[in-house]
């Protein structure tokens, strides 16, 4: 059974402060990393979408990197903002699933004013 | 443009009731899907659908049915509902299946089974 394990469950971080979280998942037949955000009462959106091993991707001050050697990806957030707060998805795209995602059960991050 | 939206948003079965949720789509996308979504979990694949009359099984089908008969509707029918169907339920879009298409969500259906 492939796992798809994201770490910490949870985080508190200062307004202000950056921060960062991980996601690991089997390092064979490695196809695609997604990354989500999903904001309280929202429905889940994508941020990123990985699947060259080195990739790195931004969109204002959120990043992410890919290590599909080791199996792992981290987000990063910096310099946190309330809106920031929400629970971060990432789903794992083996080569043979039919291009169906397998997903971890996510970070929450609470950003404390 | 709607994106994706999910009918109704709440609802309370008894065991053995059943019920059909609605899944619409606006962006002309190929490929559909309903999740189920656990505390403590993540999202798990229920069905899924690669275009107009298709569906397939994911990783958790057992008591539920599915139905694409327009390609921006995705229907997820519970026959007869148990308490372990008590979920949130998620449907999601994607232009194809690449890996590499992120996936549009619906607004969720909370699902209670008592």
């Amino acid at each position: 059974i492939l796992n798809v394990e994201q770490s910490p469950q949870s985080l508190h971080v200062q307004e202000g402060d950056s921060t960062n979280f991980t996601c690991s998942f089997p390092s064979s037949n490695f196809y695609a990393l997604h990354w989500y955000r999903w904001e309280t009462a929202k429905s889940p959106e994508a941020l990123f979408v990985m699947t060259l091993n080195g990739d790195e991707k931004k969109k204002g001050r959120i990043s992410a990197t890919l290590n599909t050697k080791e199996g792992y990806s981290y987000l990063y957030i910096k310099g946190s903002q309330p809106e920031d707060s929400a629970t971060y998805l990432c789903a794992f795209c083996p080569a043979d699933s039919n291009y169906q995602l397998i997903w971890g059960a996510g970070t929450k991050l609470i950003i404390k004013p | 443009n709607a994106g994706v939206t999910q009918t109704p948003k709440f609802r309370v079965l008894k065991t053995g009731q059943s019920m059909t949720l609605l899944c619409a789509q606006d962006m002309n996308h190929e490929y559909m899907y309903w999740y189920r979504q656990d505390p403590g979990m993540g999202l798990r694949l229920i069905h899924y659908s690669v275009g107009e009359g298709t569906t397939a099984k994911g990783e958790v089908p057992d008591g539920y049915n599915v139905s694409r008969l327009k390609k921006q509707n995705f229907l997820l029918g519970l026959e007869s509902a148990a308490p372990s169907q008590t979920s949130v339920y998620f449907c999601a879009s994607s232009y194809s299946s690449w890996a590499g298409d992120e996936q549009f969500f619906g607004p969720g259906t909370r699902l209670t089974v008592l």
